[in-house]
C-alpha cells in the first residue's frame, strides 16, 4: 500500500515570497491532516479536512496561510508571504476515520 | 503553555534493558493517549495508545501506563533494541472514541539505544 506522498522535500525562500506544498494521502483516507513541526517541538496541527471540507483550522495563521482539498483527495497547503519563523517541516498525514493517522515524510522549508 | 509535556529532551539506555519515556499532560479533557516514533527524515509512525478507561496496553515489546490522577503516562520498551533508536512523541486527544483528531504533542524524546 502507497503512503502518503508530499512534495517537495525541500524548500529554500527568501522572506516575503509565496511557496505551496502538495500532498497525496493514501488512498480511501478521508480525514488529512496537515501539521507544521519547527525544529525542537513537537508537530502542531495547521489544519483538518473531512473530504473536502474543513474540520478544524483553529491554529492556522489565516491571514498568510491557506489550504485546500477541491475533490476531497490531493490538498494543498500555501503560505504567502512567508517570514522566517515559517521555518519548520510540514507534515501531511490521512487517515480512515476513528483510526490512526499515517504521516508524509514532509516538506523542510528554510525562509532566508 | 504547553498542554504535553516531555520533560527529557533525551535518553540513553543500553540494548537489553529497559527503556522508559515519561509524559505529563495538564488538559483534564484528555480522554486518549498515543505514542508515535519518529526516524531521522521521515515522518511520524503510529506504535500504541491508550485510552482514559485503562490504565495499561501492552503490544509486543511497548507497553504504556496511564495514571490519569496524576495526569501521567509512560512507554516502557523492553528489551531495547538499536532499531528503537528514534525521537518518541507522546500525542494527547480529547476524544475518547480513538483516532487521530485533535491531537496535542509533546516534544519529543530522543531515545538512544546503546550497544
Amino acid at each position: 500500500e502507497a503512503g502518503v506522498a508530499q512534495s517537495p522535500r525541500y524548500k529554500i525562500i527568501e522572506k516575503r515570497q509565496s511557496v505551496a506544498f502538495w500532498c497525496n494521502p493514501i488512498s480511501g483516507h478521508a480525514t488529512l491532516y496537515w501539521y507544521q513541526q519547527i525544529l525542537g517541538q513537537g508537530p502542531k496541527l495547521l489544519i483538518q479536512f473531512q473530504n473536502n471540507g474543513v474540520v478544524d483550522d483553529s491554529q492556522l495563521p489565516k491571514d498568510r496561510f491557506s489550504a485546500e482539498r477541491l475533490k476531497g483527495v490531493d490538498s494543498t497547503l500555501k503560505i504567502q508571504p512567508a517570514k522566517l519563523e515559517d521555518s519548520a517541516v510540514y507534515l501531511c498525514a490521512s487517515s480512515l476515520e476513528i483510526a490512526e493517522a499515517f504521516f508524509g515524510q514532509g516538506t523542510r522549508l528554510t525562509v532566508v | 503553555d504547553q498542554q504535553v509535556k516531555q520533560n527529557s529532551p533525551s535518553l540513553s539506555v543500553q540494548e537489553g534493558r529497559i527503556s522508559i519515556l515519561n509524559c505529563d499532560y495538564t488538559n483534564s479533557m484528555f480522554d486518549y493517549f498515543l505514542w508515535y516514533k519518529k526516524y531521522p527524515a521521515e515522518g511520524p509512525t503510529f506504535l500504541i495508545s491508550i485510552s482514559s478507561i485503562k490504565d495499561k496496553n501492552e503490544d509486543g515489546r511497548f507497553t504504556v501506563f496511564l495514571n490519569k490522577s496524576a495526569k501521567h503516562l509512560s512507554l516502557h520498551i523492553v528489551p531495547s533494541q538499536p532499531g528503537d533508536s528514534a525521537v518518541y512523541f507522546c500525542a494527547a486527544s480529547p476524544y475518547s472514541g480513538g483516532g487521530a483528531d485533535g491531537l496535542t504533542f509533546g516534544k519529543g524524546t530522543h531515545l538512544i539505544i546503546q550497544p
